[in-house]
Parts: structure tokens; sequence; C-alpha cells
């Protein structure tokens, strides 16, 4: 498809493990957000890439977060020592306007931490 | 420092009234762009609308308008004849006029239209 795509859609984990979060933006997008989204709650921003720039980590919560995307490809977000209040709805954006930045967003991975 | 603030929590209304969702932004940037965002129960994200601050005209697209008044800092946006399938989670969003800019979400505004 040509959308933003997520994987997985839902992933159960027990506390005190790592998980790995993958999206991949729409094929030339230059920009890709991370968002977290709690149950009934808005968007809290986590990540931005922007082309080759250095990325605007600002909104990770703790060391326990990371992400990497290669060029303008493939992102995946890393969260170390999984927490309870890691559980969450995880979601990508990409945007082919880095100014005007209309996003794209994907389905989310729920995550869920026992 | 940049804010979105949508005041109100949660909305519900009969079918077919009209609605209008508050929006409140706050920036030092003189130039910056306006989003309002749709999240139906499926739970993804749709583009509604952008607007740039240098355009202040008043747009309509079918049922929905959109207000846009620099004088109050206020981006407001109105469902007229609401339906069912308006029910949906609705958020404003605010980004800088540079691709630095991150976008900025307000904490959005649940709707529920009632047949």
């Amino acid at each position: 498809g040509a959308g933003v795509s997520q994987s997985p859609s839902n992933k159960v984990t027990e506390k005190g493990k790592d998980v790995e979060l993958r999206c991949d933006p729409i094929s030339g997008h230059t920009a890709l957000y991370w968002y977290r989204q709690r149950l009934g709650q808005g968007l809290e921003f986590l990540i931005y890439f922007q082309g080759n720039s250095a990325p605007d980590k600002s909104g990770l919560p703790s060391d326990r977060f990371s992400a990497e995307r290669t060029g303008e490809s493939v992102s995946t977000l890393t969260i170390q020592r999984t927490q309870q209040e890691d559980s969450a709805v995880y979601l990508c954006a990409s945007s082919s306007d880095p100014v005007g930045d209309e996003q794209f967003f994907g389905p989310g991975t729920r995550l869920t931490v026992l | 420092a940049q804010k979105v603030t949508q005041a109100q929590t949660e909305i519900s209304v009969v079918e077919k009234e009209d609605v209008t969702l508050d929006c409140v932004y706050e920036t030092r940037d003189t130039t910056y762009y306006l989003f309002w965002y749709k999240q139906p129960p499926s739970g993804e994200l749709v583009f509604l609308i952008r607007r740039n601050s240098f355009d202040e005209q008043n747009e309509i697209s079918g049922r929905y308008s959109w207000n846009f008044q620099k004088s109050t800092s206020s981006f407001n946006f109105t469902i007229t004849a609401s339906q069912v399938v308006d029910s949906a989670v609705y958020f404003c969003a605010l980004k800088g006029y540079s691709s630095a800019s991150k976008i900025i979400f307000g904490s959005g505004t649940r709707l529920s239209i009632r047949p």
C-alpha cells in the first residue's frame, strides 16, 4: 500500500523486556514523527526526523527510549526495560513537506506492558 | 513557546445539530501553520485542513468550515448538520514555518453525535 505502515499492530510484553517498534513511511517523505497516545488522551510528541538533520529528541520521556532512522526510510523506536506506564499506542507519521507538514499517520502499534 | 489549547474535552450533540470545536493557540512565530486532524474510533488520524498564518480567509468544505482569527489566536472548526459518522476525536495543531519546527497538538475534543 501507499500509506504509512507500522509493525507490529499489537505488542504484549512483560515488564523489564525491551521492545522494538517499526515504522515504514511513505516513500519519498523526508519528515518522520513518533508520538505516544495513552488511552483517551492526546498525542505526546516523542521524536522528529527531518532528512539528514540531527533528530529532535526533545520529547523522549527517558533514556530508556531511543529511535533510529536510516536515511529517509524505515524508523525503529526502541523502548528498553519496559514499564507498565509505557503502555500506549505508538503512532508514526510522515510528511513530504517539512515546512507545511501535512502528516500522514500510520495505524499505530498498541503496546501493553504486563 | 508554542501551545495549543482545546478547552472542550467532550461534546455531545444530537444528529443534525451544528457544532463548533474551539482551538486557541500561542506562538511567537510570525509565520506558522495551523491544522485540524480527525481520529475516528478506528484510531487512524486523518488530516482535514492546513492553514498558513498569511491567509485568514475562512474555508468551507461541504459541511465543514473553519474560522481563523489571528486577533484572537483562534482556529475554530464548525460541523454543520452533524452526522453520526462525525463522531471522533478532533485535534488542532500548530507548526512554526521552518523544517526544524515540530508540530504541536492540542489535547483533542471528543465529539459524539447521537442519533
